[in-house]
Parts: structure tokens; C-alpha cells; sequence
């Protein structure tokens, strides 16, 4: 199994500043990388795949990279309904998919 | 535009099945294009996957969960089904269903809004 660990656990930023969020994986799962936003009572929403590539309807401050096992998701100039839980789920190994266990990004 | 929604009991007693289905809408899931995919999360915690199916019924499941899990596809009704067996107070969390692109990655694009499934006496 392929873990991902993420970092830090708890982000505390101010509005208009910048975030930035840390992936790690095990061993390398290549660009097959992906970044979901989850706020409470909600289903989680897809933000990145691919490790870069925005999904359909996602706004250009969200921005991602990284190869290999190191990725990171950036929030250029975090808005207030930007503050919500992160997750980086690894498919890579397609057959035994694996998520990290969440960035909470919290208001400073 | 898809859209998926779960249903079934939100109460399981200990040591019997779970039984939820997702019926998908805005799109047919015998369109061969993707996966159909269970993910849980129980309260407070992260996301667990569970396991995906494709309309021909090939089926792929999370190694620590695999001998209690079974997926299946009705195309017909264009829905697909969740079965765990022997749950206990540790298979409490919401249940979710979501799409899988297989052309593109193996990445989770469209979401139910999930059902939260309580194991207790």
C-alpha cells in the first residue's frame, strides 16, 4: 500500500495571504496525484488531478505540482471559502487507491 | 450533468450487512468510460476507499476490506450496490459513491453528497 502523508495537519493563514500544502508518498505514483476540498457536511470536491491540472470550474488560484512523492497544493490569495479540510489521494496504483489524511486550513 | 445519490438503512447492527445503492443520473453507467467507485469516512476522520466496479461488473477492492466487501451493477436501473458484512462500531462512518474517470486517472470527479451509516445495537 502506498501512503500519503500530508502536512502540516492544521494550517492557520490570513485571508489574502498565501497557502501552501504538503503531499508526500511512500514510493513514487508519477504525476497520478490528486486534490480534494471538503467543507463540513459536504462531499469532498475535486480541485487538481494529474498533480497540476485544474478540474472543470476551479479557480485559478488553486495551483498544484510536484512529481514523484513530493507534491504541493498551492491558494494564492486564500479567499474566506477557501478555508475547509485538503486531502492528496494517490492512483498510481489504480488497484489500491490511498488518500492522505487531510490539511485543515483554518483562519488566522 | 452527473449526478449520483445514495440511499439505504442509516442504522446496521453489529455483525450484520450494510447494504447501500447509488443511483446515477445525467449519464449511463454502461457508457464504458468509467468506473463506479464507494468511499467512507467516519466522523471526525479522513477518506477510506472501498472499492470500484465497471458495468461489466469487473470489480476492484481495498485489500483491508476485501473479504467482508461486494460491489455490483444493476444497468438497467443504472445504480450500483455496497454490501459489507460483519460490520461493527468501527464501519460508522458516511458512505459516499463517486465516479472514477478510467480515461483520464483514477480520480473521483463527481460525488454523492453521502449517507451516514451508524453500527449499533
Amino acid at each position: 500500500e502506498i501512503v500519503m502523508t500530508q502536512s502540516p495537519a492544521t494550517l492557520s493563514v490570513s485571508p489574502g495571504e498565501r497557502a501552501t500544502l504538503s503531499c508526500r508518498a511512500s514510493q513514487s505514483v508519477s504525476s497520478n496525484l490528486a486534490w480534494y476540498q471538503q467543507k463540513p457536511g459536504q462531499a469532498p470536491r475535486l480541485l487538481i488531478y494529474g498533480a497540476s491540472t485544474r478540474a472543470t470550474g476551479i479557480p485559478a488560484r488553486f495551483s498544484g505540482s510536484g512529481s514523484g512523492t513530493e507534491f504541493t497544493l498551492t491558494i494564492s490569495s486564500l479567499q474566506s471559502e477557501d478555508f475547509a479540510v485538503y486531502y492528496c489521494q494517490q492512483y498510481n496504483n489504480w488497484s489500491s487507491i490511498t488518500f492522505g489524511q487531510g490539511t485543515r486550513l483554518e483562519i488566522k | 450533468q452527473v449526478q449520483l445519490q445514495e440511499s439505504g438503512p442509516g442504522l446496521v447492527k453489529p455483525s450484520q450487512t450494510l447494504s447501500l445503492t447509488c443511483t446515477v443520473s445525467g449519464g449511463s453507467i454502461s457508457s464504458g468510460d468509467y468506473y463506479w467507485s464507494w468511499i467512507r469516512q467516519p466522523p471526525g476522520k479522513g477518506l477510506e476507499w472501498i472499492g470500484y466496479i465497471y458495468y461489466s461488473g469487473s470489480t476492484y477492492y481495498n485489500p483491508s476490506l476485501k473479504s467482508r466487501v461486494t460491489i455490483s451493477v444493476d444497468t438497467s436501473k443504472n445504480q450500483f450496490s455496497l454490501k459489507l458484512s460483519s460490520v461493527t462500531a468501527a464501519d460508522t462512518a458516511v458512505y459516499y459513491c463517486a465516479r472514477v474517470s478510467e480515461m483520464s486517472g483514477y480520480y473521483f470527479d463527481y460525488w454523492g453528497q453521502g449517507t451516514l451509516v451508524t453500527v449499533s445495537s
